[in-house]
């Protein structure tokens, strides 16, 4: 168990709705990243938070937006889904040291019908 | 531009042979090197890391990897595999990019072990 918190697991939607993903990072970490994994693809860097500020963004959709809460919970938000969203969303939370490693949660299955 | 590379695909090894994943990388500065490890319908776990010091870093399940800064590689080795190692692997190198650490991953390498 990585101690990351991801729900739901599960989700199926249509297009051009909206859902949003919710991380518990592990208990003391301070950083969430998100993370896209497409079928047959690698992971695509969405975007990172560091104690409720945005970090670094990679290669978010201006479709998607995140947040960091005061509690360190993140959620990832979704809206105007397509077909090609279809994906698992991970989180992942890491100490605020470089060399710490990312602990992931087990994702979030989105489809998108 | 930074990257890592995984160059194959998939790996097939049989039950008990010795096992490289590959994984290059180009970027600047002295990175930090990790491998992970994903099983099916399961978010990465971390296997081991290197950061500095001896080239050789052992990490969990048996596994190690060799760091070569002048190949810039860290290939994942396994002396024995194991069916249950069967999984897919990814390589991950930390870059200094925009003022912050960012982590950038390989596309993974599908690792096939055969009774």
């Amino acid at each position: 168990d990585s101690g990351v918190t991801q729900t739901p697991k599960h989700l199926i939607t249509a297009t051009g709705q909206r859902v949003t993903l919710r991380c518990s990072p592990r208990s003391g970490d301070l950083s969430v990243y998100w993370y896209q994994q497409s079928l047959d693809q690698g992971l695509q860097f969405l975007i990172q938070y560091y104690n409720g500020e945005e970090r670094a963004k990679g290669n978010i959709l201006e479709r998607f937006s995140a947040q960091q809460f005061p509690d360190l919970h993140s959620e990832l938000n979704l809206s105007s889904l397509e077909l090609g969203d279809s994906a698992l969303y991970f989180c992942a939370s890491s100490s605020h040291r470089s060399e710490s490693p990312l602990h992931f949660g087990n994702g979030t299955r989105l489809t998108v019908t | 531009a930074q990257s890592v590379a995984q160059p194959e695909d998939q790996v097939n090894v049989a039950e008990g042979n010795p096992l490289t994943v590959k994984c290059t990388y180009s970027v600047s500065g002295n990175p930090y090197l990790f491998w992970y490890v994903q099983y099916p319908n399961r978010g990465l776990q971390f296997l081991l890391k290197y950061i500095t010091g001896d080239n050789l870093v052992k990490g969990s399940y048996g596994f190690e990897a060799e760091f070569n800064k002048s190949q810039t590689s860290f290939h994942l080795k396994k002396p024995s595999a194991l069916v249950s190692d069967s999984a897919l692997y990814f390589c991950a190198v930390t870059v200094f990019s925009g003022g912050y650490n960012k982590l950038i991953f390989g596309a993974g390498t599908r690792l096939a072990v055969h009774p």
